[in-house]
């Protein structure tokens, strides 16, 4: 059983850019929510997918979009990028919307 | 909005020695409750959850929790620490009427002395 996998590790971008990262889930679960984790806090929900629909949405503005494919992978993007948007995303998936989730080791984003 | 209050930032134990991590959460309606694990250099890993019955739930390596819902709490429990439980805890909560979203605490860390 392949656990969750997200690309890239790291990544190093400036103001303004926009950015892109994704995440493939575990096998057979059809929820996958993304999340940003700022140092010493706990993970922000940023929204859920499930079964190719948006399902939840943190208080994230709409810069933060996303999407699901068919095999239920993700991707999370990220227009016009501010400084605090550096942070660790993490992904999770999950067999149903409110089940256990299972997390990717995460993207290490930097703004500068 | 709903939140999560983990009022422990930074616990210290020695090996044996009992713990207890408060968890509470500010929303009264059904709620999934969860306690999630990371171990140095490792992913978020479920420790034991709670959605209905028992309120007294067993997770891995010997913690439970309990759900106390006139106290909107669900605090986790291990009688006897060991060095390997080393780690940052996370408490987080389902509000069941809008299954998409999860709120999480900020999270305990435990140091365990050898």
């Amino acid at each position: 059983e392949t656990g969750v996998t997200q690309s890239p590790t790291h990544l190093i971008k400036t103001r303004g850019q926009q950015v892109t990262l994704r995440c493939s889930s575990q096998s057979g679960h059809n929820t996958v929510s993304w999340y940003q984790q700022a140092l010493g806090q706990g993970p922000q929900f940023i929204f859920q997918y499930y079964r190719e629909e948006e399902n939840g949405r943190g208080n994230f503005p709409p810069r933060f979009s996303g999407l699901q494919f068919p095999n239920y992978s993700s991707e999370l993007n990220v227009n016009a990028l501010e400084l605090d948007d550096s942070a660790l995303y993490l992904c999770a998936s999950s067999n149903s919307r409110a089940d256990t989730q299972y997390f990717g080791p995460g993207t290490r984003l930097t703004v500068l | 909005a709903q939140s999560v209050s983990q009022h422990n930032h930074h616990v210290i134990l020695s090996e044996a020695a009992s713990l207890e991590l408060g968890c509470n959460y500010s929303y009264g309606g059904t709620v999934n409750l969860f306690w999630y694990v990371q171990y140095p250099g490792q992913h978020l890993q479920l420790l034991l959850k709670y959605f209905s019955g028992d309120p007294l739930v067993k997770g891995i390596k010997g913690f439970e929790a309990e759900f106390i819902k006139s106290k909107f709490s669900f605090n986790l429990r291990k009688p006897s620490v060991q060095w390997s439980d080393t780690a940052e805890y996370f408490c987080a909560v389902i509000d069941n009427t809008n299954a998409g979203k999860s709120t999480f605490g900020d999270g305990t860390t435990l140091t365990v002395k050898p």
